[in-house]
């Protein structure tokens, strides 16, 4: 079975510049997750998906960040314009539908994309 | 609200002897707990979870981990380490919610363990 897929794995950009970020879920898991990953830190939510819908996304910086998740299949994060602070690795996620028993379910990260802002 | 303290950013061990990952968690809730692990290129993958079962938990690889609610703790380890558990570990909270099975994950600062020969 195929896992999270990301792309592109690196990037680096000048600041200002715009950039985007690619993410294929595993298929059949309804519920799409974008981390960021700070150096030194552990991973943060910035967006969790229900399908098509963006049900978390508290913690996205929207002035400068936005996100899409068409067909509630892939998604795709995009920065625009990037800031030097924005460096960091950007975590996809997904997991399946929790069903009736409710309680956690795993979560399946792909590789990231390390993203270098100069 | 949630919170992970990682008690240990690097820890070193040479193979074959005993592994020690040290965690600590605050949660106003039943916690859910999970023991994560990056490889370097490679994603997290899921070491094992505690979700109010058995106190003492098994994972892949040889690694458990116990759950001390009288000390909030939920440290990992594995009797004798192999030079490929080199790698990055995060401890993580969720709260466990009744509905639904969304649980929003806190993770913390992560431990680089270091096996030697």
């Amino acid at each position: 079975e195929a896992g999270v897929v990301q792309s592109p794995r690196y990037k680096i950009i000048e600041k200002k510049q715009p950039v985007a970020f690619w993410c294929n879920p595993i298929s059949g898991h309804n519920t799409l997750y974008w981390y960021r990953q700070n150096l030194g830190q552990g991973p943060e939510l910035l967006i969790r998906y229900e399908n098509e819908e963006a049900v978390d996304d508290s913690q996205l910086p929207k002035d400068r960040f936005s996100a899409e998740r068409l067909k509630g299949v892939d998604s795709t994060l995009k920065i625009q314009p990037a800031e030097l602070g924005d460096s960091a690795v950007y975590l996809c996620a997904s997991s399946p539908f929790p069903g009736l028993a409710g309680g956690p379910v795993e979560q399946f990260f792909g590789p990231g994309t390390r993203l270098t802002v100069l | 609200a949630q919170s992970v303290t990682q008690l240990d950013s690097h820890v070193s061990v040479s193979e074959g002897t005993p592994v020690l990952l040290r965690c600590n968690y605050s949660s106003s809730y039943s916690p859910s707990l999970f023991w994560y692990v990056q490889h370097p290129n490679k994603g997290l993958q899921l070491l094992l979870k505690y979700t109010s079962a058995a106190t003492l938990v098994k994972g892949i690889n040889g690694f458990e981990a116990e759950f001390k609610k009288s000390e909030t703790s939920f440290h990992l380890t594995k009797p004798s380490a192999h030079m490929s558990d080199a790698a990055e570990y995060f401890c993580v909270v969720s709260e466990s919610h009744i509905s639904g099975g969304y649980n929003k994950l806190i993770f913390g600062a992560g431990t680089r363990l270091a096996v030697h020969p």
